[in-house]
């Protein structure tokens, strides 16, 4: 089993619709939890971080964790065309250094 | 700043040959650290600095990688010898001392294809 896993999509969403990322993780240790978004042939930028169940919102990013069922995902609304990337789920235990990324998850918004 | 930077961005070389890839980090960052991103794999961490001391390399696939920080300001990151499945794009990223890693911050990766 892998440490944090995501589909790999393509995940292919509607411009203006809700565009739904997942990720479960398998160290039930972990404590910080982070979506990152990747451009094409760009290093991946942090767009959203979660310590504690329930949601978090940013703008029209939400983020949701679950720990329980080990279980972090990501909503999107009113999905733009610019944001058709792929989505990296990172997580990190406490007091360990090591960021665990998934493989992503890759989106596009069709216009 | 400039941020992270990273050179060559891209790389291409025969298998056998050695390879260094380059990291500066932002100035006042004294954690560095060294990933590896495949498509199969994804995103990996090979190796760790703070305080320019590797504290965590357990990340590093074999022998054949070996990483340097021998001063503040810069990282090496080699491979000797190069193998095709080395083929990758390596990033290095770094932050504050204690930060959390919404203050990290990646470099923009150098590609690396190994014939």
């Amino acid at each position: 089993q892998k440490e944090v896993e995501q589909n790999s999509g393509p995940l292919s969403v509607p411009e203006g619709a809700i565009a739904s990322l997942n990720c479960t993780y398998s160290d039930r240790g972990s404590q910080s939890f982070f979506w990152y978004r990747q451009y094409s042939g760009k290093s991946p930028e942090l767009i959203m971080s979660i310590y504690s169940n329930g949601d978090k919102e940013d703008g029209r990013f939400t983020a949701q964790l679950n720990k329980a069922s080990q279980y972090v995902s990501l909503l999107i609304r009113d999905s733009q065309p610019s944001d058709s990337a792929t989505y990296l789920c990172a997580v990190n235990r406490r007091g360990n250094e090591k960021l665990t990324f998934g493989t992503g998850t890759r989106l596009t918004i069709i216009p | 700043d400039a941020g992270v930077i990273q050179s060559p961005r891209h790389e291409v070389t025969e298998m056998g040959q050695e390879v260094t890839l380059r990291c500066k980090p932002i100035s006042g960052h004294n954690s560095l650290f060294w990933y590896r991103q495949t498509m199969m794999r994804g995103l990996e961490l090979l190796i760790y600095f703070n305080n320019n001391v590797p504290i965590d390399d357990s990340g590093m696939p074999e022998d054949r990688f070996s990483a340097k920080m021998p001063n503040a300001s810069f990282s090496t990151l080699k491979i000797q010898p190069s193998e095709p499945r080395d083929s990758a794009v390596y990033f290095c990223a770094s932050r504050l001392p204690g930060q959390g890693y919404e203050k990290l911050f990646f470099g923009s990766g150098t590609q690396l294809s190994v014939l």
